[in-house]
């Protein structure tokens, strides 16, 4: 496609549900990254792939949060047991073999009421 | 502890005038320095970078300077436009790709 796109744009969960968020990326592009954007703050680094593989990790919070991108393409963020705290803008980002100059999605607006 | 400081939440400006944006950051392994610009509902757009090998890197009317003695940078707009409106974030990597954000500075240029 012409740029990143995310789905569902907008979700609104219970606590305590699960929930998945969709990425695709550029075509093309082997590196995708997930942020999250809470309110007031810049996006914070979650996870990085190259290819299907994570090539970083780090930024996930905890072991609640888990991410995959199967066959090199579209990546799914998965969310378990989601508490109120999870509240943010999550995301997406794809590059040309990881180079800095990333495209956006227009992020998924998770609310856990 | 807050890597990538940007300490004006907001900025207004004239129609014509320049803006400056500045950024700070703390961690000296940082060496890629960028701009990222975002609408409302929008993700965020890249708009300039900067190695740290370099002190300024210029892109019509925007430029970006680098005092990295100072662990400094900012962003210059000139001439601002009300189509620059939005909120501008500086963002840091150390090599890996990984990018650090500050807060974000909201501009609003007055027609």
């Amino acid at each position: 496609g012409a740029g990143v796109s995310q789905t569902p744009s907008n979700k609104v969960t219970e606590k305590g549900k699960y929930v998945e968020l969709r990425c695709d990326p550029i075509s093309g592009h082997t590196a995708l990254y997930w942020y999250r954007q809470s309110l007031g703050q810049g996006p914070e680094f979650l996870i990085y792939f190259q290819g299907t593989g994570a090539a970083d990790d780090s930024g996930l919070p905890n072991d609640r949060f888990f991410a995959v991108r199967p066959e090199g393409s579209v990546s799914t963020l998965k969310i378990q047991r989601t508490e109120r705290g999870d509240s943010a803008v999550y995301l997406c980002a794809s590059s040309f073999a990881g180079g800095y100059g990333y495209t956006f999605g227009s992020g998924t607006r998770l609310t856990v009421v | 502890d807050q890597q990538v400081k940007q300490n004006s939440p907001s900025l207004s400006v004239q129609e014509g005038r320049i803006s400056i944006l500045n950024c700070d950051y703390t961690n000296s392994m940082f060496d890629y320095f960028l701009w990222y610009k975002k609408y409302p509902a929008e993700g965020p757009t890249f708009l300039i970078s900067i190695s740290s090998i370099k002190d300024k890197n210029e892109d019509g009317r925007f430029t970006v300077f680098l005092n990295k003695s100072a662990k400094h940078l900012s962003l210059h707009i000139v001439p601002s436009q009300p189509g620059d409106s939005a909120v501008y974030f500086c963002a840091a990597s150390g090599s890996n790709y990984k990018l650090t954000f500050g807060k974000g500075t909201l501009l609003t240029v007055n027609p």
